[in-house]
């Protein structure tokens, strides 16, 4: 199983909005939509913010979002707050009880 | 409010073994399917294995597939994960996390992880 692939790096200003993508295979985010996302700030756990593709968990505001197309699923967060810059994983089931996560994505609020 | 608290952690040479343990309150422990991630330093996620609640299903990762050992004790509310044969590239922070439901594919509780070195 290999990574599902996201962009080392994404950027934006107070009030954008950013998207940020996890490209994978259709053994993993292709056969299932079990995509979620997992949000983690320097030194701490990561903290759930979508599953199930698209759901949020209670508590999560409505900026963040969550799609998939085919092999690809997004993230986008709008209305960008200081609090919002951290990393961002996507993982997927990949079938048989395992799963696997995208490399990360650090997102710098400008 | 459920709590997730890791330990065994240190450092150890290639080849030797430990066990690290997660201690689990807060919520109903026998109720969950648990997980073990990894953090090798500076990088990504990497999801270890798991253990249904009621211990009868195990699958791991390929990459500690005959090395580590999951298990749990639902009597004392902890999780386990048993280490053998480590290598450097198991280094990292080990984190425990619950599934959000009985069959839910997401993670929606993390401990705060416990670090792992080996290093000769």
């Amino acid at each position: 199983q290999s990574a599902p692939t996201q962009p080392r790096s994404v950027s934006g200003s107070p009030g954008q909005s950013v998207t940020i993508s996890c490209t994978g295979t259709s053994s993993d985010i292709g056969a299932y939509n079990y995509v979620s996302w997992y949000q983690q700030h320097p030194g701490k756990a990561p903290k759930l913010i979508i599953h199930d593709v698209s759901k949020r968990p209670s508590g999560v505001p409505d900026r963040f979002s969550g799609s998939k197309s085919g092999n690809t699923a997004s993230l986008t967060i709008s209305g960008l707050q200081a609090d919002d810059e951290a990393d961002y994983y996507c993982c997927s089931y990949a079938g048989t009880y395992t799963w696997v996560f995208g490399g990360g994505t650090k997102l710098t609020v400008l | 409010q459920e709590h997730l608290v890791e330990s065994g952690g240190g450092v150890v040479r290639p080849g030797r073994s430990l066990t690290l343990s997660c201690a689990a309150s807060g919520f109903t422990f026998g109720a969950y399917g648990m997980h073990w991630v990894r953090q090798a330093p500076g990088q990504g996620l990497e999801w270890v294995a798991v253990i249904s609640y009621d211990e009868s299903n195990k699958y791991y990762a390929d990459s500690v597939k005959g090395r580590f050992t999951i298990s749990r004790d639902n009597s004392k509310n902890t999780l386990n994960l048993q280490m053998n044969n480590l290598r450097a590239e198991d280094t990292g922070v080990y984190f425990c996390a619950r599934e959000t439901l009985v069959g839910a594919r997401d993670f929606d509780s993390w401990g705060q992880g416990t670090l792992v070195t080996v290093s000769s």
